[in-house]
């Protein structure tokens, strides 16, 4: 089955700075990859994907980019906010989950 | 719309016991999951159903089984429940819209087995 491993564990930057989350995956069939945000106690919700056909997806700040060849990818905040304070999640399809990074936004 | 439901949200269990942890969905969504989050690991998925009659094994099924008789529904039972099975878990459903797959996921239910 398909590995999927995140780095860092855990993440802190100043409010305003950015963040960068990585991971990698194992299977070079697998051709979406979501990424999700959980707050304490809450449940996982998606923030944006991206597809294998694309190298870069941005929403407002945050962005996703991929790369098929070296099978990574990184998910980017620029001009995080207290807000942006959780627990982030890759994934590849929608089963296979990384570890997890808490990123801690400190104002 | 409710979405994704979980019922109950909180569960205490003894060694050898059996029960079903309930999930629905109103989406009409074909696909269904659950995970068990436990600290440190993230998410991982026991078992999955791509439509109602389907199902398969995901990453950890053992001691879970799972059934999908209807399009809503996709109940959770273990069998014999184990203090290894303590854990926070999480149904999902989704859909697919090209090559994405939208995954919504319940509030979860917490279970501690003693």
């Amino acid at each position: 089955g398909e590995n999927v491993e995140q780095h860092p564990s855990t993440l802190s930057v100043q409010e305003g700075d950015s963040a960068v989350i990585k991971c990698t995956y194992s299977d070079s069939a697998s051709n979406y990859f979501p990424w999700y945000k959980q707050e304490l106690g809450k449940r996982p919700q998606l923030i944006i994907d991206i597809r294998s056909n694309v190298g870069e997806k941005k929403d407002q700040r945050i962005a996703v980019t991929l790369n098929k060849t070296a099978k990574h990818f990184s998910l980017h905040i620029t001009e995080t906010q207290p807000e942006d304070s959780a627990v982030y999640f890759c994934a590849a399809w929608e089963f296979y989950f990384g570890s997890g990074t808490k990123l801690n936004v400190k104002p | 719309n409710a979405g994704v439901t979980q019922t109950p949200k909180f569960q205490v269990l003894k060694t050898g016991q059996s029960m079903t942890l309930q999930c629905a969905q109103d989406m009409n969504h074909e696909y269904m999951s659950w995970y068990r989050q436990d600290p440190g690991m993230g998410l991982r998925l026991i078992h999955y159903s791509v439509g109602a009659g389907i199902t398969d094994q995901g990453e950890v099924p053992n001691g879970y089984n799972v059934s999908r008789s209807t399009t809503e529904d996709f109940p959770l039972r273990l069998l014999s429940a184990a203090p290894s099975q303590t854990s926070v878990y999480f149904c999902a459903s989704s859909y697919s819209r090209g090559s994405s797959y939208e995954q919504y996921f319940g509030p979860g239910t917490r279970l501690t087995v003693t």
